[in-house]
């Protein structure tokens, strides 16, 4: 089990570019999961994917955001035309499924939009 | 909304007392119940799940759940400095979508 992997780790970004995230779960598990966190707050659910089905995507995310999870495997979070208020903490998160799965979280990426 | 809340302390203890976190919910549906420690400027760490009604207990950690009442509390016994981080509370289990709570900062004294 080498636990839920994300990249980069840190990214700044000038507003208005694309930048996309990359999340590796723990290999057993086929749920995959997107959060975003501001300081202060507790993670807020974005989407979710069992194997490659995106199952659930906030209402919160516009159109700027979009995920998927090619081969029920890795999974990529990219943001279109970044604005200041994109700055957060994005957490990966991956589970066994079940209603009693925990969470398991990467270590995050912190983007900083100037 | 489905929510889960959290007072944001801080809360402050002295080493090698008992911390009681609280935490309530707003799903009746929610069936799992989490609670993750996460240190400044790092990622949500697993501590406890519980799922059914009483208590269950994990080295220093006791997690308690009240299901009648919709409430979760997490005990921390001889607190050291080294838990002073962020508790979230999270719920889980009804759509598959956790939700969590805005965190309690517990802060211990030396």
């Amino acid at each position: 089990d080498t636990g839920v992997s994300q990249n980069p780790r840190h990214k700044i970004t000038k507003r208005g570019q694309n930048v996309t995230f990359r999340c590796d779960p723990i290999s057993e598990h086929n749920r995959l999961y997107w959060y975003r966190q501001t300081l202060g707050q507790g993670p807020e659910f974005l989407t979710y994917f069992q194997n490659e089905a995106q199952l659930e995507k906030s209402r919160l995310l516009s159109d700027r955001f979009s995920a998927e999870r090619p081969k029920g495997s890795f999974s990529t979070l990219e943001i279109q035309r970044t604005e200041q208020g994109d700055s957060a903490m994005y957490l990966c998160a991956s589970s066994m499924g079940g209603f009693n799965s925990p969470l398991h979280f990467g270590n995050g990426t912190r983007l900083t939009v100037t | 909304q489905k929510e889960v809340e959290q007072n944001s302390g801080p809360l402050s203890v002295p080493e090698g007392a008992i911390a009681s976190l609280n935490c309530t919910y707003s799903d009746r549906g929610s069936q799992s119940f989490f609670w993750y420690r996460q240190y400044s400027g790092k990622s949500p760490e697993l501590i406890m799940s519980i799922y059914s009604n009483g208590d269950k207990e994990d080295g220093r950690f006791t997690a308690q759940l009240n299901k009648a009442s919709q409430y979760v509390s997490l005990l921390i016994r001889d607190s050291q400095p080294s838990d002073s981080a962020t508790y979230l509370c999270a719920s889980g289990g009804g759509t598959y979508k956790y939700i969590f709570g805005t965190g309690t900062r517990l802060k211990v004294l030396a």
